[in-house]
């Protein structure tokens, strides 16, 4: 079965700070896509970054950088130099080769930067 | 620009009222549609598949009587929430994906609505 698991509920940090954003999941597949994304206050999705299970680059852009390690089975979100309007509910969500390709999200985690 | 519209935005209406809400696809033709429900601060929750030209297919615990699922042109899938009642207020999101055969499907991010807050009163 597929599981993701983001254990932070709410983090708050100083703007300017660095923050990690936690994602550990589980799934049967050999072959999955891993994806974060930004829910705003106005509550609309926003799309990150996807990464398939076979490449284990880590990748940075701007601000953002992700932290892929297959050996843990996990899929971290690291934010440098936080903005306020970095503040979001931030959801990690997984997606099978196998089946209908259906999202399966995280329980997401509260982001407030604290100007 | 959107790649996946949702109408509308906001419903608030009485008890009773069947309300339907609208999800197309504008850049690409969606054999595939997903319905996610979110309640407060709660994550988003896969209710249903939906399928061009076929019956969708419900999660566990989804009432297909009470959440109907329309999903007849590629880009275009319907949720109606029949009789709604104030549980059943929440926040609904549609996404779509390109279909596998376009090269663009597998993997790629789905794309979603800007949701609807339905609010029953």
């Amino acid at each position: 079965a597929q599981k993701v698991t983001q254990a932070q509920t709410e983090i708050s940090v100083v703007e300017k700070e660095d923050v990690t954003l936690d994602c550990v999941y589980e799934t049967r597949d050999t072959t999955y896509y891993l994806f974060w994304y930004k829910q705003p206050p106005s509550g609309e999705l926003v799309f990150l970054i996807r990464r398939n299970s076979f490449d284990e680059q880590n990748e940075i852009s701007g601000r953002y950088s992700w932290n892929f390690q297959k050996s843990t089975s996990s899929f971290n979100f690291t934010i440098t130099a936080s903005q306020v309007v970095d503040s979001a509910v931030y959801f990690c969500a997984l997606s099978e080769a196998t089946g209908a390709n259906n999202l399966f999200f995280g329980t997401g985690t509260r982001l407030t930067v604290i100007p | 620009g959107a790649v996946v519209s949702q109408h509308p935005s906001r419903v608030i209406c009485k008890s009773g009222t069947s309300v339907k809400i609208e999800c197309r696809s504008l850049d690409f033709q969606a054999t595939t549609m997903f319905w996610y429900r979110q309640f407060p601060k709660q994550s988003l929750m896969l209710m249903a598949t939906s399928n061009e030209g076929s019956k969708a297919t419900y999660e566990q615990g989804v009432e297909k009587d009470k959440f109907l699922i329309n999903h007849a042109s590629l880009t275009l899938s319907t949720l109606t929430v029949t009789s709604a009642h104030p549980e059943d207020s929440s926040f609904y999101i549609c996404s779509a994906r390109p279909p596998r055969w376009s090269g663009r499907g597998l993997g790629q991010p789905q794309h979603f609505g800007d949701g609807t807050r339905l609010s029953i009163l």
